[in-house]
């Protein structure tokens, strides 16, 4: 049972563009969300994230928005580089949860063109 | 400060063999975990620790498969014997309690 799904399995992009990358979740005791960034050949990294409590966390040209009614939240870069392009996963943490176990999704890819 | 480190980066190994992949967390992080990338399953959980003690093997393939922490600067993942469906991208990651994971820089496993 996938628990986080990320429907689009790729995105393209023009340089300058908005990128907006989509998650969705089923549990509802989901209380903690995170993005994170993977290019080819290393581990996965920390983008942003965002509580339950909140609606929209924003770090530079990236913005996430979590929509709780809908059970889902998207990642929005703006404006896109090429330097963007790599894998992005959302994942998420249970309220329950003491160590922080992430539920990953399968992942986007973004290919940013110049 | 140093991040996860995992050895070997790759390990190209035939089947049958024992294969041991080694991790050391971030100093003071006192969660680990490891994982375990395909193409077809994305990135999995594998197993994870809470101050050296495994808390969820759920996600261990089978009996083949185990892991050790014997203290908070190392564990390790053995698979004995190894599979050509053993062939991913294992990531260790670690991170504060209730925090930001942080990953290494994963072993490429290749069981021929």
């Amino acid at each position: 049972d996938q628990q986080v799904k990320q429907n689009s399995p790729s995105l393209s992009v023009q340089e300058g563009r908005i990128s907006i990358l989509n998650c969705d979740y089923t549990n509802s005791m989901f209380d903690y969300f995170l993005w994170y960034k993977k290019y080819p050949a290393e581990g996965p990294t920390f983008l942003i994230s965002i509580s339950s409590i909140k609606d929209k966390n924003e770090d530079g040209r990236f913005t996430v928005f979590l929509n709780k009614s809908a059970k889902h939240l998207s990642l929005h870069i703006v404006p896109s580089q090429p330097g963007d392009s790599a894998v992005y996963f959302c994942a998420a943490i249970l309220g329950s949860s003491n160590t922080g176990k992430l539920i990953f999704g399968q992942g986007t890819t973004l290919q940013v063109k110049p | 400060d140093a991040g996860v480190i995992q050895s070997p980066r790759h390990e190209v190994t035939e089947m049958g063999q024992e294969v041991t992949l080694r991790c050391k967390p971030i100093s003071g992080h006192n969660s680990l975990f490891w994982y375990r990338q395909t193409m077809m399953r994305g990135l999995e959980l594998l197993i994870y620790f809470n101050n050296n003690v495994p808390i969820d093997d759920s996600g261990m393939p089978e009996d083949r498969f185990s892991a050790k922490m014997p203290n908070a600067s190392f564990s390790t993942l053995k698979i004995q014997p190894s599979e050509p469906r053993d062939s991913a991208v294992y990531f260790c990651a670690s991170s504060p309690a209730r925090g930001t994971q942080y990953f290494g820089p994963g072993t490429r496993l290749t069981v021929l």
